[in-house]
């Protein structure tokens, strides 16, 4: 079954403990991406990769870090997380075409990350 | 940075027809127009995606006027199961990759 697979669904941490949230998608797809979601701000795009190798910022990058080594697998990394990034992480992917803008394909989004930092 | 406005919430009623809009003034003469559903603790899931005029699948039709500052997702005879945040997105204008959503609109359907 084609799906973008992220772990843990829950996660409960204290201050500065680095974790990692794992998101991987088996559906070849080049582009890759995190979100972050919270009430009444909708969905933020914190980091997004084009390809292997290749990483950019999104709007609230701040406090993350990702890396992609793997085309199929877009790990995000809190070196100290903070409570204001307690939050629902959403992983998406799509199929992207190299250079070509790959956002006129439709995003495929796992079932989250719920993170609590106390 | 093109950014989407869209009503924060609607009700309607079982066997109602439902057109949610958005605003996109910025948008690129390259980008397409694409609504996403949302229910409680999942993510996103596509529904449909335009770019000018109508298009129409098994559960929704899209609107984009001529000028493509808008478009409206309609979605014809709501259940209740359809009661979602219903989210527009389009690509933005500076060349990157982001894809920027909006704070969507959340939709309850009233038996």
């Amino acid at each position: 079954e084609a799906q973008v697979t992220q772990n843990p669904r829950y996660l409960i941490t204290v201050t500065g403990k680095k974790l990692t949230v794992t998101c991987s998608q088996n559906m070849n797809h080049e582009y890759m991406s995190w979100y972050r979601q919270d009430p009444g701000l909708g969905l933020r795009q914190i980091y997004y990769s084009m390809n292997v190798e290749v990483t950019d910022k999104g709007d609230v990058p701040e406090g993350y870090k990702v890396s992609r080594k793997e085309k199929r697998n877009f790990p995000l990394i809190l070196e100290s997380p903070s409570p204001n990034q307690t939050s629902l992480y959403f992983c998406a992917s799509s199929p992207g075409q190299g250079k070509v803008r790959s956002y006129n394909s439709p995003l495929h989004f796992g079932n989250g990350t719920r993170l609590t930092v106390t | 940075l093109a950014k989407t406005t869209q009503p924060i919430s609607m009700d309607s009623y079982e066997g109602q027809e439902v057109n949610i809009t958005c605003s996109h003034n910025n948008i690129a003469t390259n980008d397409y127009i694409t609504w996403y559903q949302q229910f409680p603790s999942q993510g996103p899931r596509f529904i449909i995606q335009g770019y000018k005029t109508k298009v129409t699948n098994e559960v929704a039709s899209l609107f984009i006027p001529a000028d493509r500052k808008s478009s409206t997702l309609s979605l014809p005879r709501v259940s209740l199961s359809d009661t979602a945040v219903y989210y527009c997105l389009v690509g933005d204008i500076s060349g990157t990759y982001k894809y920027i959503f909006g704070t969507g609109t959340r939709l309850k359907v009233l038996a």
